[in-house]
């Protein structure tokens, strides 16, 4: 069965960093790509970048970038996302979902999503 | 920025279609997306290239793309499609190209 597996619910304080994981089942890990998602509590979707498991080639979204970190595992199918210096708007559920290609397609649809991790920043 | 504008809440009837629109800059040179995200949980692909179905997504579920506005329709609606439904496309007017989300509709089945 193809899905994606995330690791479990976080709580950090402001500044620390976070790193949440990302286990594809089911399918070849290195012919698609995955993004990064979250979703701030009784908000809408925001996307954080993407990474392609074969190349490690990566965008991040202009919110993010030099916040936020993406890397991917092969050995273990696994992807990860780190965000550092953590406010308490940075509290969201933070998805992974899987790109039809495995390099970057800007029509590309997110096709298989993770259960989400909820991650709470606060003192 | 580029804006995806949906209605906050759509309300309609067991059996009745419901239309959620999403309004963008030029759809013409963009596949729009669709997902469906029950509360609680994760969202799922129903709707994407437009009009296109993932495998195990009924029918009733279409999309549809007119050049500024993108239209997802649910027929003969169920009580069990009460959710949050989300579009999507990708803004590459920039040399960084990025994912946006539209505000997200709430479904009501009434």
């Amino acid at each position: 069965q193809v899905q994606l597996v995330q690791s479990g619910a976080e709580v950090k304080k402001p500044g620390a960093s976070v790193k949440v994981s990302c286990r594809a089942f089911g399918y070849d890990f290195t012919t698609y790509g995955i993004s990064w998602v979250r979703q701030a509590p009784g908000q809408g979707l925001e996307w954080m970048g993407w990474i392609s498991p074969y190349s490690g080639n990566t965008k991040y979204g202009q919110k993010f970038r030099g916040r936020v970190t993406m890397i991917t595992d092969t050995s273990t199918t696994t992807a990860y996302m780190e965000v550092r210096s953590l406010r308490s708007d940075d509290t969201a559920v933070y998805y992974c979902a899987r790109t039809p290609n495995v390099e970057l397609v800007t029509d590309d649809c997110f096709d298989i999503w993770g259960q989400g991790t909820m991650v709470t920043v606060s003192s | 920025s580029y804006v995806l504008t949906q209605p906050p809440s759509v309300s309609v009837a067991p059996g009745q279609t419901a239309r959620i629109t999403c309004g963008g800059n030029n759809f013409r040179s963009e596949s729009v997306h669709w997902y469906q995200q029950r509360p609680g949980q994760a969202p799922v692909l129903v709707v994407y290239d437009d009009h296109d179905r993932p495998s195990g997504i009924p029918e009733r579920f279409s999309g549809s793309n007119s050049g500024n506005t993108a239209t997802l329709t649910i027929t003969w609606v169920e009580a069990g499609d009460e959710a949050d439904y989300y579009c999507q496309v990708w803004d590459i007017s920039s040399d960084h190209p990025s994912v946006v989300f539209g505000g997200g509709t709430k479904l009501t089945v009434l």
